[in-house]
């Protein structure tokens, strides 16, 4: 039972225009959510977070949004660059009352940025 | 600060046989966290050791199995290999002192079990 879905394996966008990477899950205990990059060869690296009491958390370029209603969250970068085609995973965490280190991935969307 | 190292980054093994990965967390880092990646199922959660203590378990097979020393470093032991077992192995630490912790990844051991 995949609790995490990103439902689009893989998305291309140009160079300087938005890319939206969407996510959804199932398990309304879910109080916490990431965002990892991911390059070939290397481990994923933290990207944004968002806990379950925002809508909205931004970074520079990079802003994540919480849909708790439709559980759906979705990562938006702008403008997109080259050197952001890596594989974005979508992560989920649930506290349960206390600090916990499980986390339930996403099985990934291939972000390519084309010049 | 050095991040966190796995070794061996690459391991060939065959059916039956049984590796053993290591990892050291960023130092100061308590936990240790181990997932499995393989293509087309993102990465699946094994364990979470704090402290010496196995705090969380994924879904996985008494084969897989971990253990932490008292510096933090940690291990990882697949028994009797299968197939199936070929996968990326990701370690990752956190200091774990407050609720929502970004964890940090290591690059990882690529296991292939032939």
């Amino acid at each position: 039972d995949q609790q995490v879905k990103q439902n689009s394996p893989s998305l291309s966008v140009q160079e300087g225009r938005i890319s939206i990477l969407n996510c959804d899950y199932t398990n309304s205990m879910f109080d916490y959510f990431l965002w990892y990059k991911k390059y070939p060869a290397e481990g994923p690296t933290f990207l944004i977070s968002i806990s379950s009491i925002k809508d909205k958390n931004e970074d520079g370029r990079f802003t994540v949004f919480l849909n708790k209603s439709a559980k759906h969250l979705s990562l938006h970068i702008v403008p997109s660059q080259p050197g952001d085609s890596a594989v974005y995973f979508c992560a989920a965490s649930a506290s349960f009352g206390g600090a916990t280190n499980k986390l339930i991935f996403g099985t990934g969307t291939l972000l390519a940025v084309q010049p | 600060k050095a991040g966190v190292t796995q070794t061996p980054r690459y391991l060939i093994k065959t059916r039956g046989q049984q590796v053993t990965l290591s990892c050291s967390p960023i130092s100061g880092h308590r936990s240790v966290s181990w997932y499995q990646q393989t293509p087309g199922q993102g990465l699946q959660f094994l364990f979470e050791y704090f402290s010496e203590t196995q705090r969380n378990k994924g879904n996985f097979p008494g084969r897989f199995s971990g253990r932490q020393f008292s510096n933090s470093r940690s291990e990882m032991n697949v028994s009797t290999l299968e197939l199936g077992d070929s996968a990326l192995y990701l370690c990752a630490s956190s200091s774990r002192q407050t609720l929502n912790e970004k964890l940090f990844f290591g690059s990882g051991t690529q296991l292939s079990v032939l």
